[in-house]
């Protein structure tokens, strides 16, 4: 089993609709969990930094961290053409510590 | 921009030569971490570097190798290169880790194709 695990998609939704993106891990050790954006031929950029359980939320996103069933998950809502890229999830044990990452999942809004 | 720069953007090579990547972090970043990114695999973590100290060690093969100079800059060192080292690798620095989030800034990485 994979540590982490993410649907590769790729998810095609229209413009304005809620997304949700999902990752299962498997090392209860996890306590830091991180979504990055990439965009294509770009580094990967962090939008949302989360620790241990509960919701996040900034701006149009949110974040939802479930540590019980090892589920965490990120909301667009309103999204937009320009959220189309593939999303991340990643998460590591200590603050300082390696970060391990999910293959990502596609996104593609469509206008 | 991210601030953290990587050089060359592209690199093409042939099989069993010898290739560096250079990353210049963040002005005031004292943690370079290395990436490979390819489609099978995913975004994987090589190796790190705090203060020109290695920190931790992914799943870095024994013909790659990598430094981090007093200034900060960081190489990675590709040896023996086989078709299968053909990937993005991606350099990325943080804050100094007993602070904040720890949020690591990636580059725009340099891809790498052997032949």
């Amino acid at each position: 089993q994979k540590e982490v695990e993410q649907d590769p998609g790729p998810l095609s939704v229209p413009e304005g609709a809620i997304v949700s993106l999902n990752c299962t891990y498997s090392n209860s050790a996890f306590q830091y969990f991180m979504w990055y954006r990439q965009y294509s031929r770009k580094g990967p950029e962090l939008l949302m930094y989360t620790y241990s359980s509960g919701n996040k939320e900034d701006g149009r996103f949110t974040a939802q961290v479930d540590k019980s069933s090892k589920y965490i998950s990120l909301f667009i809502r309103d999204s937009q053409p320009s959220d189309s890229a593939t999303y991340l999830c990643a998460m590591s044990a200590f603050r300082d510590d390696k970060i391990i990452f999910g293959k990502g999942t596609r996104l593609h809004i469509l206008p | 921009d991210s601030g953290v720069t990587q050089t060359p953007k592209h690199l093409i090579t042939a099989t069993g030569q010898r290739v560096t990547l250079r990353c210049s972090p963040r002005s005031g970043d004292l943690s370079v971490y290395w990436y490979q990114q390819s489609l099978d695999q995913g975004l994987q973590f090589l190796i790190q570097y705090y203060n020109g100290e290695e920190r931790a060690k992914g799943n870095i093969l024994e013909r790659f190798s990598a430094q981090q100079f007093p200034d900060l800059h960081s190489e990675l060192n590709l040896s023996s290169l086989e078709l299968g080292d053909s990937a993005l690798y991606f350099c990325a620095s943080s804050v100094e880790v007993l602070a904040g989030d720890n949020e690591q800034f990636f580059g725009p990485g340099t891809r790498l194709t052997v032949l």
